[in-house]
């Protein structure tokens, strides 16, 4: 079953606009770690949080993480039209499930020209 | 990160056969997983595969319906047992690579490309 629960399940911008994207989780995890898929192909992996960290920033993307809330967020800042695409967290809960991602169901974002 | 290539990119196959779908990494890798990803769906785990041992499945994935092989560090294939449309989906591969930052190590996992299967 899938741990995280993403909002808004759809999300529609335009050109830089700022977009943020939520994602709750039900257990303790090692970290979370968000990717970003195009039209159903590969999942691009974007930034790593670990457990320890509250925030991080890699370009125009800004991850936030509440261990307590077990709630994330991706910002990305100055949006692109290319920045459309499908987004997700996954939580690796380590332990006996090291390695092994859960994933939230995912926002579809569309920025628009 | 690595550089990960899955073989055949889609296809479309009839019911009641099967279809091996091979995951190529440019470096040696202990952890690789299988992921199904149904129309419509987030990702789902189905296995991992670690070289030397037999691979471990979650919930609802059965090693008859979804044999794996992992033969050495660099590859690992996934055969759909007996296809219903039920098993058109998305097949990932991904691998787990280790990070130093800050004097701590952590673990990032990256994906192929994936493999899209329509099943008739």
């Amino acid at each position: 079953s899938q741990q995280g629960e993403e909002d808004p399940q759809a999300l529609s911008i335009q050109e830089g606009e700022n977009a943020t994207m939520n994602c709750s989780y039900k257990t303790s995890i090692n970290n979370l770690q968000w990717y970003r898929q195009n039209s159903g192909r590969g999942l691009v992996h974007l930034i790593l949080i670990r457990s320890n960290e509250r925030e991080k920033h890699s370009g125009r993307l800004r991850v936030t993480l509440d261990t307590s809330k077990k709630s994330s967020s991706l910002l990305i800042t100055a949006s692109r039209a290319a920045d459309t695409a499908s987004y997700f967290c996954a939580t690796d809960a380590g332990g006996t499930s090291y390695g092994k991602l859960t994933f939230g169901q995912g926002t579809i974002l569309t920025v628009h020209p | 990160s690595a550089v990960i290539s899955q073989k055949p990119s889609r296809d479309i196959c009839q019911r009641g056969t099967s279809l091996t779908i091979q995951c190529q990494v440019d470096s040696q890798v202990t952890m690789m997983f299988w992921y199904r990803q149904q129309p419509g769906q987030s990702l789902t785990l189905i296995a991992t595969a670690n070289q030397g041992s037999e691979a471990t499945y979650e919930s609802g994935f059965v090693i008859d319906k979804f044999p794996i092989s992992r033969p050495n560090l660099t590859f690992s294939t996934l055969t759909v047992s007996n296809m219903s449309p039920e098993d058109s989906s998305i097949y990932l591969c991904s691998v787990e690579l280790w990070s130093l930052s800050g004097g701590s190590s952590y673990n990032e996992q990256f994906f192929g490309p994936g493999t899209r299967l329509t099943v008739l």
